[in-house]
């Protein structure tokens, strides 16, 4: 079982759309999550980070943290093409301290 | 712009060359990173610098040398590369290493592909 896994897509939704974005993984001692978006040709950057079980808000950006069944999300509202990149998931694994990737989800918004 | 420049952005190198690449962050950060993104496999660790110490070696190849004389720059250097190794090599910082909710922060990265 991978570390942290992640549907390769691409996703595909229309604009104004809700699209949503999951992650499982597998150490249950990870103790914080990161969603990144990474357009094509680009670098990584950071769309948000929670820790605690529930959701966190910012802006059009929900992230959802379930730590009974290992899974965080990510839910953006009314998505704009401008979305259209690759979202990867990283996980904080505690007990050996490292930051753990997932492959990355490609998203699509279509106008 | 994240505060954390590489450069060169794009590099073509024979594999018998020497070439280096450049990070720079500006953003007080202690800890450095190299990270390589090839297609396909998730985002691979290879050096990790806290307070200009190295701290992580991922069993990475020796034709790859990092060096790290401050906390702002660090430097990875190439020779004898294969062309496995063409890839995104990204450079990134965080405030500290191993603390849960450390965000990292990456370079724009730099294209490097051997020939």
């Amino acid at each position: 079982q991978k570390e942290v896994e992640q549907n390769s897509g691409p996703l595909s939704v229309p604009e104004g759309a809700i699209a949503s974005l999951n992650c499982t993984y597998s150490d249950r001692g990870s103790q914080s999550f990161f969603w990144y978006r990474q357009y094509s040709g680009k670098s990584p950057e950071l769309i948000m980070f929670i820790y605690s079980n529930g959701d966190k808000e910012d802006g059009r950006f929900t992230a959802q943290l379930n730590k009974a069944s290992q899974y965080v999300s990510l839910l953006i509202r009314d998505s704009q093409p401008s979305d259209s990149a690759t979202y990867l998931c990283a996980v904080y694994a505690g007990n050996n301290r490292k930051l753990i990737w997932g492959l990355g989800t490609s998203l699509a918004v279509n106008p | 712009e994240t505060g954390v420049t590489q450069t060169p952005r794009h590099l073509v190198m024979g594999m018998t060359n020497k070439k280096s690449l450049k990070c720079e962050q500006h953003l007080g950060h202690n800890a450095m990173y190299w990270y390589k993104q090839s297609a396909k496999k998730p985002l691979e660790l290879m050096f990790v610098y806290n307070f200009k110490e190295q701290t992580e070696n991922n069993s990475v190849p020796s034709r790859f040398s990092p060096e790290c004389p401050n906390s702002s720059h660090l430097f990875l250097h190439l020779h004898t590369l294969q062309p496995e190794d063409s890839a995104l090599y990204l450079c990134a910082s965080s405030q500290d290493r191993g603390v849960p909710g450390n965000t990292i922060y990456f370079g724009e990265g730099s294209w490097l592909t051997v020939v």
